[in-house]
């Protein structure tokens, strides 16, 4: 199975400041097709996951532009340019080269 | 407007069994891959299975083979998840979540989740 590793699990930000989160996988997750399936997901408190970032670097219509990713291979990044307080909850990677699909453990995004 | 919404869920005993249900609305069910995903309480998120637009393809992660099925009734846009010999390690939130068709391999929407707890 591919592992994904997240880090940091905690990132205290500061309003209107950057964060950035970074997600590295166990084995390359470059397809046969060509393709990388790394996706990102963010959770509110008390919500369902929602998708933010396709194929590492490409936003989910109605996503802010101030979500970005970026990677290749084993080692990917979510950042928001400037944090907004809507912006709270988890922040999952997750994989879908290869069975079975996997996530990160998760992010935790919080205001100073 | 896409929506799932899941139901099924509650309080089983270990060894129990437990039925999930998905109703789908907003977009042609039949078109698209359907999948489980759970989460127990306050840890990250796991997935369970996938089933194809028809029905023919089925996967599963490990833990779950030989125990858990995965189903879709398309006249009732309805995708469901059976549940056999459950264990307390199987108590979660269960979503529906629906698989994208742009080749993204993604999952787009999804539900508000149902609680399974499996505990004597």
């Amino acid at each position: 199975d591919i592992v994904m590793t997240q880090t940091p699990l905690s990132s205290p930000v500061t309003l209107g400041q950057p964060a950035s989160i970074s997600c590295r996988s166990s084995q390359s997750l470059v397809h046969s097709d060509g393709n990388t399936y790394l996706s990102w997901l963010q959770q509110r408190p008390g919500q369902p996951p929602r998708l933010l970032i396709y194929k590492i670097s490409n936003r989910f219509p109605g996503v802010p532009d101030r979500f970005s990713g970026s990677g290749a291979g084993t080692d990917f990044t979510l950042k928001i340019s400037r944090v907004e307080v809507e912006d709270v909850g988890f922040y999952f990677c997750t994989q879908a080269t290869q069975l079975p699909l996997t996530f990160g453990q998760g992010t935790k995004l919080e205001i100073k | 407007e896409v929506q799932l919404v899941e139901s099924g869920g509650g309080l089983v005993q270990p060894g129990g069994s437990l039925r999930l249900s998905c109703e789908v609305s907003g977009f042609t069910f039949s078109n698209y891959w359907m999948s489980w995903v759970r989460q127990a309480p306050g840890k990250g998120l796991e997935w369970v299975a996938n089933i194809n637009h028809d029905g023919t393809d089925k996967y599963y992660v490990d833990s779950v083979k030989g125990r858990f099925t995965i189903s879709r009734d398309s006249a009732m846009n309805s995708l469901h998840l059976q549940m056999n010999s459950l264990r307390a390690e199987d108590t979660a939130v269960y979503y529906c979540a629906r698989r994208d068709t742009s080749g993204w391999k993604v999952f787009d929407y999804w539900g508000q989740g149902t609680l399974v707890t499996v505990s004597s």
